[in-house]
């Protein structure tokens, strides 16, 4: 079956870095995304990776090693807003995306 | 500013009744999904449409059917709702690129009693 694994909850300090992993296991693959979920609302896009290597975006990178079937994103300068769920979806072969169920990163003062 | 709109976003519906849920995006969108959000579990595809009249079952269709008479609005239709319906449930849109880039609505959280 496909699988997408990334941590329940995470705790990090404001002001620190935090990194969020994502390992998967999908027939085929067609790209990775992580988007942002505040607490009652609407998920947004955050970034988007297709080759390996590090896309960077301001405060935010996220990284893809497709032979490890295993992502990362990695949040630097942590402010408090910053305290949301992060999701991680793969598109596959069919180009559906599966989920996973998302980190909850809670940033303390 | 892009937008993706859901009717409601609380609703508290009985057992049996039919409940409609609906989207509606004004970024000219080909494509059209909705999804269910449950603690603990990832986002479950119910249907996703590329088209006007056009409509894919997803992952978890059974107890639902979609209807797509315009580009604009994909509506999720309850015919009889049960309490394993209790969810939050998520429209999105997106164009037909490889990014494929989605962007939600705001939720619909609806309540079977």
């Amino acid at each position: 079956g496909q699988n997408i694994d990334q941590p329940t909850e995470m705790t990090a300090t404001e002001g620190a870095i935090v990194q969020i992993n994502c390992t998967y296991q999908t027939s085929g693959f067609n790209g990775l995304f992580w988007y942002q979920q505040h607490a009652g609302e609407a998920p947004t896009f955050l970034s988007y990776n297709v080759l390996d290597g590090l896309e960077e975006k301001g405060r935010f990178s996220s990284f893809l090693s497709r032979s490890k079937g295993y992502s990362y994103l990695l949040l630097k300068e942590l402010q408090m807003k910053d305290s949301a769920s992060y999701l991680c979806a793969v598109k596959d072969s069919n180009y559906q995306l599966i989920w996973g169920a998302g980190t909850k990163l809670i940033i303390k003062p | 500013d892009v937008k993706v709109t859901q009717s409601s976003r609380y609703l508290v519906k009985r057992t049996g009744e039919k409940v409609f849920l609906e989207c509606v995006q004004d970024m000219d969108h080909e494509n059209m999904f909705w999804y269910r959000q449950d603690p603990g579990l990832g986002l479950r595809l119910i249907y996703f449409s590329y088209d006007v009249k056009m409509k894919e079952k997803g992952d978890i269709p059974e107890g639902y059917s979609v209807s797509r008479e315009k580009k604009e609005r994909f509506s999720l239709i309850l015919e009889s709702a049960s309490t394993n319906q209790t969810s939050m449930y998520l429209c999105a849109s997106s164009p037909p690129t490889d990014t494929g880039e989605l962007f939600f609505g705001e939720g619909s959280r609806l309540t079977v009693l």
